[in-house]
């Protein structure tokens, strides 16, 4: 299996641009899980999807940031507009079950908003 | 509040010296605790999930352990490759969510 896979690996935008970060989990894991780390905060848990339904979104900052999850093979993650402060390294990971199972992350993407 | 305390925030052995990675946890009824290892530019890789206190895990050079309030990753003479931040996360019964902790840098030396 290929893993968690997310792209880009990089990204370098302008403040104030569109972002759209995408991430295709492991086939058969039907839980997906949009994290941020940053060095002052660690890991942050931003949005969960159970069976493609967002179940708890609380951890989005603000309104700038939404998540879709189409069908169970691809999510994306979008910023708009970009800020500075949104600088960060995302992860998507998944897990087959909800509760008791490990998480399987992916490379991250590096968001670098100048 | 569910919360997860990882010390040291960074440790620098020798090789083959041993010691000890600690996290502590504050939860309202632990699911599991899952300890991930991280090497820089990648994602968390999973390790280890204990369940209840007084379970045990081993993994060539690692050993995870669990109580009612904190869970040690011991590593045994250490090796170069070992070198990695070390994440230990919670989940809470009646939550799904994974909380981690801010992890230990691991610096092991030749």
């Amino acid at each position: 299996d290929a893993g968690v896979i997310q792209s880009p690996r990089h990204e370098v935008t302008e403040m104030g641009q569109e972002v759209t970060l995408r991430c295709k989990p492991i086939s058969g894991h039907n839980s997906l899980f949009w994290y941020r780390q940053t060095m002052m905060r660690g890991l942050e848990l931003l949005i969960y999807f159970n069976n493609n339904v967002p179940i708890d979104d609380s951890g989005m900052p603000e309104d700038r940031f939404s998540a879709k999850m189409p069908n169970a093979s691809f999510s994306t993650l979008k910023i708009q507009p970009s800020e500075p402060r949104d600088s960060a390294v995302y992860f998507c990971a998944s897990s087959p079950r909800v509760l008791n199972t490990e998480a399987f992350f992916g490379q991250g993407t590096r968001l670098t908003v100048v | 509040e569910d919360q997860v305390t990882q010390s040291p925030e960074a440790l620098r052995l020798q090789e083959g010296e041993s010691s000890s990675l600690n996290c502590s946890y504050t939860v309202s009824g632990l699911r599991g605790l899952f300890w991930y290892r991280q090497d820089p530019g990648k994602g968390p890789e999973f390790l280890f999930t204990l369940y209840s206190a007084g379970e045990e895990k081993e993994k060539e050079r690692l050993k995870a352990t669990l109580t009612k309030k904190e869970s040690f990753l011991h590593i045994t003479a250490p090796k170069p490759e070992d070198s990695a931040t070390y994440l230990c996360a919670v989940q809470a019964r009646g939550t799904y969510k994974y909380i981690f902790g801010t992890g230990t840098r691991l610096k092991v030396l030749a």
